[in-house]
């Protein structure tokens, strides 16, 4: 099974700042990567898919990129509403698809 | 506009079973795969099942394989997931999600507590 490894576990950061999530996988998976948004109490929210393509509605702020076994999560400058979980998740084994653990984003 | 709606979640004891079901409404539910995906309180994702279009093949993380089973009914628009032999370690809010490679819509989710 295709394991994925996010970091940092969690982060601490303030409004305006740009942050960086990074999602490695234990074997090439191409672009079969997406990253999707938690906030508590809610389903998750995709972002992006394809290691790079932002979804419909989503703001430009975020960005993605990577191919292979390593990828990151951009923001470029956070917004209040940013403040949630993140994972990755790779589909290269589709439809077995995995996660990563989740990256907690966090006020500072 | 695209709902799913999951129900049937509850309380149930360890070694019983429980079926949770997903209504799905606002695209043509027929022409998607379907997945679940549970989340234990306070931890993160976990795949669980998947079912093509048509319910002709499923597949299951290593988990649940054996116990439980993904199936659908595309003249009702809905999915399910029968869960028998539970665990305390099944306590989990599942999820239902229409499948394009990514997950793209994704229900409210339904908590299952195992628990005597």
């Amino acid at each position: 099974a295709i394991q994925l490894t996010q970091s940092p576990s969690s982060l601490s950061a303030s409004i305006g700042d740009r942050v960086t999530i990074t999602c490695r996988a234990s074997q090439g998976i191409s672009s079969a990567l997406a990253w999707y948004q938690q906030k508590p109490g809610k389903a998750p929210k995709v972002l992006i898919s394809d290691a790079s393509s932002l979804e419909r509605g989503v703001p430009s702020r975020f960005s993605g990129s990577g191919s292979g076994t390593d990828f990151t999560l951009t923001i470029s400058s956070l917004q209040p509403e940013d403040f949630a979980t993140y994972y990755c998740q790779q589909f290269n084994s589709y439809p077995q698809v995995s996660f990563g653990q989740g990256t907690k984003l966090e006020i500072k | 506009q695209v709902q799913l709606v999951e129900s049937g979640g509850g309380v149930v004891q360890p070694g019983r079973s429980l079926r949770i079901s997903c209504a799905a409404s606002g695209f043509t539910f027929s022409g998607y795969g379907m997945h679940w995906v549970r989340q234990a309180p306070g931890k993160g994702l976990e795949w669980v099942a998947f079912i093509w279009y048509d319910g002709s093949n499923q597949y299951y993380a290593d988990s649940v394989k054996g116990r439980f089973t993904i199936s659908r009914d595309n003249f009702k628009n809905t999915l399910y997931l029968q869960m028998n032999s539970l665990r305390a370690e099944d306590t989990a809010v599942y999820y239902c999600a229409r499948a394009r490679g990514v997950l793209d819509y994704w229900g409210q989710g339904t908590l299952v507590t195992v628990s005597s």
